[in-house]
């Protein structure tokens, strides 16, 4: 049971460029999220999903796009990366939205040059 | 919408002593509270959460308290120790049901250090 497993770990990007940060979970969990860490400003949601083919937009979503074709799967994506998208990245998911708590992944570290 | 704050954003601290971590919210109708720790290069582990039917929390060492007239909340570890080093976040929620889309909004954050 791997948990929520996000790849790469570590990006440099330079700018206009686009990229996919993979997220994936094995708990059959139908809730997921995706949350951008800063300094001093704690996480910040992006996107979220409630399950397969929903999505919705969190408090930051411009810049950002996510697709779930599938319960293991959400993927988010940046298109034409800007200097502000530099932050660090979190996936979470949970059972439902009455459970108790996240499960995090461990973090991609993304830095637009 | 939301929002939470945080405070302190830095907290140091000599072993076996207690530390106190304050989060302050905004929406009446916010009813879950969970508490992360977030050690060097991981991602956030819920340690704690509370809900809005209940005053106070407690799980061995670490406790949480709510003021739901005053909208704030508390963090409390006593006879700390050096592995509780980490950053930690509050957070809130609105929980409605069938509805729910669990989405949580976090504090700021508060970096403990925790001296031997």
């Amino acid at each position: 049971n791997a948990g929520v497993t996000q790849t790469p770990k570590f990006r440099i990007l330079k700018i206009g460029q686009s990229m996919t940060l993979q997220c994936a979970q094995d708990m059959n969990h139908n809730y997921m999220y995706w949350y951008r860490q800063d300094p001093g400003m704690g996480l910040k949601l992006i996107y979220y999903s409630v399950g397969a083919g929903i999505t919705d937009k969190g408090e930051v979503p411009n810049g950002y796009n996510v697709s779930r074709s599938t319960t293991e799967d959400f993927p988010l994506r940046l298109e034409l990366a800007a200097p502000s998208q530099t932050s660090v990245y979190f996936c979470a998911s949970s059972y439902s939205g009455t459970s108790y708590g996240y499960t995090f992944g461990s973090g991609t570290r993304l830095t637009v040059v | 919408g939301e929002n939470v704050e945080q405070h302190p954003s830095t907290l140091s601290v000599q072993e076996g002593d207690s530390a106190v971590i304050k989060c302050t919210y905004s929406d009446s109708a916010s009813n879950y509270f969970p508490w992360y720790k977030q050690e060097l290069g991981k991602g956030p582990q819920l340690i704690i959460d509370i809900r809005s039917n209940v005053g106070e929390k407690k799980d061995q060492r670490i406790a949480v308290t709510l003021n739901k007239t005053a909208k704030h909340f508390s963090l409390h570890i006593t006879e700390t120790q050096p592995e509780d080093s980490a950053v930690y976040f509050c957070a809130a929620s609105i929980h409605k049901g069938s509805s729910n889309t669990g989405k949580l909004i976090f504090g700021q954050g508060t970096t403990l250090q925790v001296k031997p």
